[in-house]
């Protein structure tokens, strides 16, 4: 599997700021996708990010809050905008190798505390 | 996605294997049921998954009833390091993964 890696790996950010999470692939790959996992609790899928296009977001997630990005076949970022405390949270960036389940992996999350 | 029901958490011992349950009755014929488990502070990991027949690999065994409404994950000799979030999953092989609560295993020396 190719190496994903997430920047960066925590951060404490103040209420009403932005912060950007730049998540990286060592090889090129079809399909990445953005999940929260807040605390205690399982993960959400944020948004498929799409190369070259439009991110396709999931019920209750919108654009204005959630902008994500993906240039190119390696790298996506994700930005958490206007945060508030209810945003903290661990982001997580993940691939799948072609459309197979099986071969879906996840970085090692960024872990953004909001105060 | 059909549904799926797990217990919130088991204990284990180490070295015995650990019989993880997962309930899906609604599951339909395109749907497979795959398992991802958690360790703490990491992204999830695949671990193995099957569509009608039992299946086995290197981690772990997927028993899977006649009726597909349930199936089982055996770790056949949990160790320390077995101690995670495991999540049973039911979709079809395109779609998007979706996770649920999930069960806490906790291994115990």
């Amino acid at each position: 599997s190719a190496v994903i890696s997430q920047k960066p790996s925590r951060d404490i950010c103040q209420r009403g700021t932005s912060l950007t999470i730049q998540c990286q692939v060592d090889s090129q790959v079809t399909m990445m996708f953005w999940y929260r996992q807040q605390p205690g609790q399982s993960l959400t899928l944020i948004a498929t990010a799409n190369q070259g296009s439009e991110a396709t977001y999931e019920s209750g997630f919108v654009i204005d809050k959630f902008p994500i990005s993906r240039p190119n076949l390696t790298f996506s970022t994700l930005t958490v905008s206007n945060m508030s405390p209810e945003d903290s949270s661990i982001y997580l960036c993940s691939y799948r190798v072609g459309s197979r389940l099986d071969e879906q992996y996840f970085g090692p999350g960024t872990r953004l505390t909001v105060t | 996605d059909a549904k799926t029901t797990q217990p919130p958490s088991m204990d284990c011992a180490e070295g015995r294997a650990a019989n993880l349950p997962c309930n899906h009755s609604t599951i339909s014929g395109n749907e497979y049921v795959y398992w991802y488990r958690q360790i703490h502070s990491q992204g999830p990991q695949y671990i193995i998954h099957g569509l009608k027949n039992n299946e086995t690999n290197e981690m772990a065994s997927l028993i899977i009833t006649e009726d597909r409404k349930s199936s089982t994950l055996i770790l056949p000799h949990a160790t320390l390091r077995d101690t995670a979030v495991y999540y049973c999953i039911v979709c079809s092989n395109d779609y998007k993964l979706s996770f649920g609560a999930g069960t806490t295993v906790t291994v115990r020396a």
